[in-house]
Parts: C-alpha cells; structure tokens; sequence
C-alpha cells in the first residue's frame, strides 16, 4: 500500500474548520484513502473513506484531488471532543489498514 | 448492538508469566484483527484471522506470541514468558468480510509487564 505524509501536529480554534491535509503521491488506481482517528486512549475510530470523488458524511468531508496524489480532511466545525490523532491511509480493499504517526490536532478553545 | 469488546482493560504481569487478551467481534462479524500501539508510537498490524484460520501473521513476532479465533467464543491473543518490551496497548478489530470499507476496533487491553 502506497506511504502517506502527514503534518506531525496541528491547532484549529474551536467553531472553525479543521483542513488536515494528506499527500499520497505514489497511490495506485485501485487504492482508497481511509481517514481514521485516535482520540487519546481509545481505539481508533473510522470517520471516512473515498476512491475518486468527494465524500461527505455526518462526521466530515473529504476532499481528494484530480490527480489522487493528496487529499484532505475537513472537520466543519470542529469541537474540543474532534481533538485526536488523525490517521490518513491509502489501503487496496482486502490488505490490512497500515497505521503511520498521523496528525495530533489539538482544537482550543 | 455492542461493539467490539475487549477483556481486561488493563493487565498487569509479571516479567515471565503468560497474558492472555480475549477480544468478542461485533455480532455477525467472522473477521479480526489484532494491533499493537507501543507508548508514544503508532498502530502496528500483527494478526489476522478468520474464524479457525490464521490469514495473516506478518507483523506477529517470531517468538512467545499467537493468536486464535476457534468456532466458538473470543479470539485469543497469547503471550508467553512476558519481557518489559511487551508492555502496550493492544487493540483488537473485526469486520464483516476481507473486502471491507473499515474496521471497527475495541478500547484496547493496556498490557503492562513489571
């Protein structure tokens, strides 16, 4: 599965948008890009998933570019319970979900 | 509908005893996942399974470690002879089928070995 690049942290005030970008530049046709999310202590828990288009459901929107070569998670409105380790990974349905250090967003109040 | 669950929460061993962490998939799911999160690190694949059968094992240590999911009851993640390095959170998933959209993953068992 393709390597993804993460910022290693990030700050969002809470109320506002939360924009966690993600490069993927070596992903393959037949790869998705799953985002996932550990909030401190827990399991991690999965928030979204896309091959080409955009996607958008209750918890957030992603964006993945025309080229598939990066994408981004948007948290709308971000609350101080969003704060967590994102994790962006590019997986072929069927292999295992391969986990890197992700982005630690710290929302402030 | 219960999620995925994990027993014990925390487990405390000592240094050469055996852990045994049991994980309960979500009703109706026959595939699970075993991950271990060592302190300050991210999520590292160990085990695969299907119910009676190991499908993959590439992230499992060589030695001291295994894993089952019998017909019946919990899977099982065994440790033998415990060193300090054992020491992590370790998280169990499970899904529907192979050609899945995303795991669902239990709280974790946090392993310490004193």
């Amino acid at each position: 599965d393709a390597k993804t690049t993460q910022p290693t942290s990030m700050d969002c005030a809470e109320g506002r948008a939360a924009n966690l970008p993600c490069n993927h530049s070596t992903i393959s046709g037949n790869e998705y890009v799953y985002w996932y999310r550990q909030i401190h202590s827990q399991g991690p828990q999965y928030i979204i998933h896309g091959l080409k288009n955009n996607e958008t459901n209750e918890m957030a929107s992603l964006i993945i570019t025309e080229d598939r070569k990066s994408s981004t998670l948007i948290l709308p409105h971000a609350t101080l319970r969003d704060t967590a380790v994102y994790y962006c990974i590019v997986r072929v349905h069927g292999n295992q979900f391969y986990f890197g250090t992700g982005t630690s967003l710290t929302v402030i109040p | 509908n219960a999620g995925v669950m994990q027993n014990p929460r925390h487990l405390v061993r000592r240094r050469g005893q055996e852990a045994r962490l049991r994980c309960s998939p979500m009703k109706g799911h026959s595939h699970v996942y075993w991950y271990r999160q060592l302190p300050e690190e991210g999520l590292k694949f160990m085990v695969y399974l299907q119910k009676e059968n190991i499908i993959d094992e590439s992230g499992m240590p060589k030695e001291r470690f295994s894993a089952e999911f019998p017909k019946e009851g919990p899977s099982i993640l065994r440790i033998q002879q415990v060193v300090r390095g054992d020491s992590a959170a370790y998280f169990c998933a499970s899904s529907l089928d192979r050609e899945n959209y995303g795991y669902t993953f239990g709280s974790g068992t946090r392993l310490t070995v004193v």
